[in-house]
């Protein structure tokens, strides 16, 4: 069975960046047609899509986030990692993690239990 | 406000059915993308609950069922239980924004 966890600060101060791992059990992160995403959650609000990364390479940004967000993989430790640069308190959320499979239809068919991050100083 | 639109929500009594819209355009569901329905109980992270349209996941009752015609897809649930009370959203791909997308979220509330 597959797990996704997240872990990393819960509190970043205003300009700095935003920094967070997904750490991946039960699977190897370099196996099967997946991309490892990430997706926030503002208290009391919807979904947004951050973005994704292929382990061979692709990455896709929301483009509404795109020129402050990286992605990045780390095969060795079967991890991925989200970076945010210049946050604000508008970046205030739960943050998930997400494997979206896109050897089916797409779909994100495991999460992480998500990690709140406020943006405060 | 979402490209995707959901009603903010939705009750029933228990063993009713209900029924959730997700309204999109001709640049995401009526582009022929599927669309995926997840369940998020209070406090939790989403679970996937139905995929590619009307495809449930192992583990997921069939009293869930999903569908899809031209720009709009549709959640149903049948025989609703005090354990369906959650958010459910809906999500697929706007190909003129580049972007996935996720609808509003609709709460169901068991009555």
């Amino acid at each position: 069975q597959v797990q996704l966890q997240e872990s990393g600060p819960g509190l970043v101060k205003p300009s700095q960046t935003l920094s967070l791992t997904c750490t991946v059990s039960g699977g190897s992160i370099t196996s099967g047609s997946y991309y490892w995403s990430w997706i926030r959650q503002p208290a009391g609000e919807g979904l947004e899509w951050i973005g994704r990364r292929y382990t061979r390479g692709s990455t896709d940004y929301n483009p509404s986030l795109k020129s402050r967000v990286t992605i990045s993989v780390d095969t060795s430790k079967n991890q991925f990692s989200l970076k945010l640069s210049s946050v604000t308190a508008a970046d205030t959320a739960v943050y998930y993690c997400a494997r979206q499979n896109c050897g089916g239809d797409c779909q994100l068919d495991y999460w992480g239990q998500g990690t709140l991050v406020t943006v405060s100083s | 406000q979402s490209v995707l639109t959901q009603p903010p929500s939705v009750s029933g009594a228990p063993g009713q059915r209900v029924t959730i819209s997700c309204t999109g355009s001709s640049s995401n569901i009526g582009a022929n993308y599927d669309v995926h329905w997840y369940q998020q109980l209070p406090g939790t992270a989403p679970k996937l609950l139905i995929f590619g349209n009307n495809n449930r996941p192992s583990g997921v009752p069939d009293r869930f069922s999903g569908s899809k015609s031209g720009t709009s897809a549709s959640l149903a649930i049948t025989g609703l239980q005090a354990e369906d009370e959650a958010n459910y959203y809906c999500h697929s791909y706007d190909t003129s924004l580049s972007v996935w997308v996720f609808g509003g979220g609709t709460k169901l509330t068991v009555l």
